[in-house]
């Protein structure tokens, strides 16, 4: 069964500090890609997404993600974060014929320190 | 204003005691899907709904029951509520069934069965 996996469970960062979110899945076949962020008592937004093309995608609030198809990873990287950018970040993976269907990562808590 | 809603957002019961949660969506979307989020599990697909009259199940559908009469609204029914289903619910809906098309995701609904 495809299975995604996020090994950071907890991060906790200072401002202006970088930050890296790893996020590895199982499916051998063509996938898309995504990162949502749940900020504290909000519902999930749409960060990036990955289908084709360039491996490195650029997303919302200075967030990117690079695909390594040899190493199944999309890992999720910001150059410097903010008290803001404290929030919980899911990793998500698309089999590219199974519709709509997403399947989820564990998450990771990010907690940015003022 | 484009949004998912769900209703009601915090709900606590008891075990046996039949209960719905609606969702309800003004983008004139096709696709929408039930998700139980849960500590360390991350999201994972209870039902879903590719269009009117059409359902089927995703990850975990055991012990939910769902229906897609309209288009907009999707309920998600736990006939029998068990303590094993306290979880945070969410309904997504998009407007087709490819995975490019973002997912919208409503606020949550907290529920606790004892």
């Amino acid at each position: 069964a495809q299975s995604v996996s996020q090994h950071n469970h907890h991060v906790i960062l200072s401002e202006a500090a970088s930050l890296e979110l790893g996020c590895n899945y199982s499916y051998g076949g063509t996938v898309n890609l995504f990162w949502y962020v749940q900020y504290p008592g909000q519902h999930l937004q749409l960060l990036l997404k990955y289908f084709s093309g360039d491996p490195l995608v650029k997303g919302i609030k200075g967030f990117e993600a690079e695909f390594i198809k040899s190493k199944f990873s999309f890992n999720l990287r910001k150059p410097s974060v903010q008290w803001s950018d404290t929030a919980e970040y899911f990793c998500a993976v698309n089999r590219a014929n199974a519709g709509n269907m997403l399947t989820f990562g564990g998450g990771t808590r990010l907690m940015v320190k003022p | 204003e484009a949004q998912v809603t769900q209703n009601p957002r915090y709900l606590i019961t008891v075990t046996g005691k039949k209960l719905t949660v609606t969702c309800s969506q003004n983008m004139n979307h096709e696709y929408m899907s039930w998700y139980r989020q849960d500590p360390g599990l991350g999201l994972r697909q209870i039902y879903y709904s590719m269009n009117v009259e059409v359902t089927d199940k995703g990850d975990v559908p055991e012990g939910y029951k769902v229906s897609r009469k309209e288009k907009r609204n999707f309920p998600l029914i736990l006939e029998s509520p068990s303590p094993n289903q306290t979880s945070l619910y969410f309904c997504a809906s998009s407007e087709g069934q490819s995975p490019q098309e973002t997912q919208y995701f409503g606020p949550g609904t907290r529920l606790l069965v004892l």
